[in-house]
């Protein structure tokens, strides 16, 4: 059964772009959590879906947004690039909210 | 959410058991122990939970104290490859997020 799987893996981009990340769950999961992981701050919760609706999100400004699909994949966006976006971008999945929660390899994301 | 106290570091010679510790003194009586691995450069691997009974799969064993204040995260046979941080974590059933804190560093040694 495959696991949580992201792309791209890596990216570069500068100051001022935009960057659109993927994700998709292991099958049958339906419920999808998106993290920042940076060595000063550590996990951080960006937002959770289930059903195409965010049920939850974390403290992060509204350049950072995500979206599901019928077909439990999902998006996240981060507009306008700032150097502190530079970190490890880690989706999650889990059957429905709350069960145990699976990560995919995550999306380094590099701002220059 | 209760926290928990793990050692910073531990090494481990290959082929034997490694025995992680984790302190959750404040547990809730409805929070399961987690326990995820993160591989350098890698997204934090799941290994292994339980609520009071010690639970056993392909990856690990997990030993709850009787009063479930502390927890063992044990890996019979340690690779090279099992050398990873280690997060120990509490959560209640619903909770939709994850939080972990600075874990313990495993160092696999030939």
């Amino acid at each position: 059964k495959a696991g949580v799987t992201q792309t791209p893996r890596y990216l570069i981009k500068t100051r001022g772009q935009q960057v659109t990340l993927s994700c998709s769950p292991i099958s049958g999961h339906r419920s999808v959590s998106w993290y920042q992981q940076t060595p000063g701050q550590g996990l951080q919760f960006l937002f959770e879906y289930f059903s195409e609706t965010q049920r939850n999100k974390g403290n992060f400004p509204g350049r950072f947004s995500g979206r599901q699909f019928s077909n439990s994949r999902s998006e996240m966006n981060v507009s306008t690039l700032e150097l502190g976006d530079s970190a490890l971008y880690l989706c999650a999945s889990s059957l429905i909210p709350g069960n145990t929660i699976y990560f995919g390899e995550g999306s380094w994301l590099t701002v220059v | 959410d209760a926290k928990t106290t793990q050692p910073t570091s531990m090494d481990c010679a290959e082929g034997r058991a490694a025995n992680l510790p984790c302190n959750h003194s404040t547990i809730s009586g409805n929070e399961y122990v987690y326990w995820y691995r993160q591989i350098h450069s890698q997204g934090p691997q799941y290994i292994i939970h339980g609520l009071k009974n010690n639970e056993t799969n392909e990856m690990a064993s997990l030993i709850i104290t009787e009063d479930r204040k502390s927890s063992t995260l044990i890996l019979p046979h340690a690779t090279l490859r099992d050398t990873a941080v280690y997060y120990c974590i509490v959560r209640v059933a619903d909770d939709y997020k994850l939080s972990f804190g600075a874990g313990t560093t495993v160092t696999v040694r030939a």
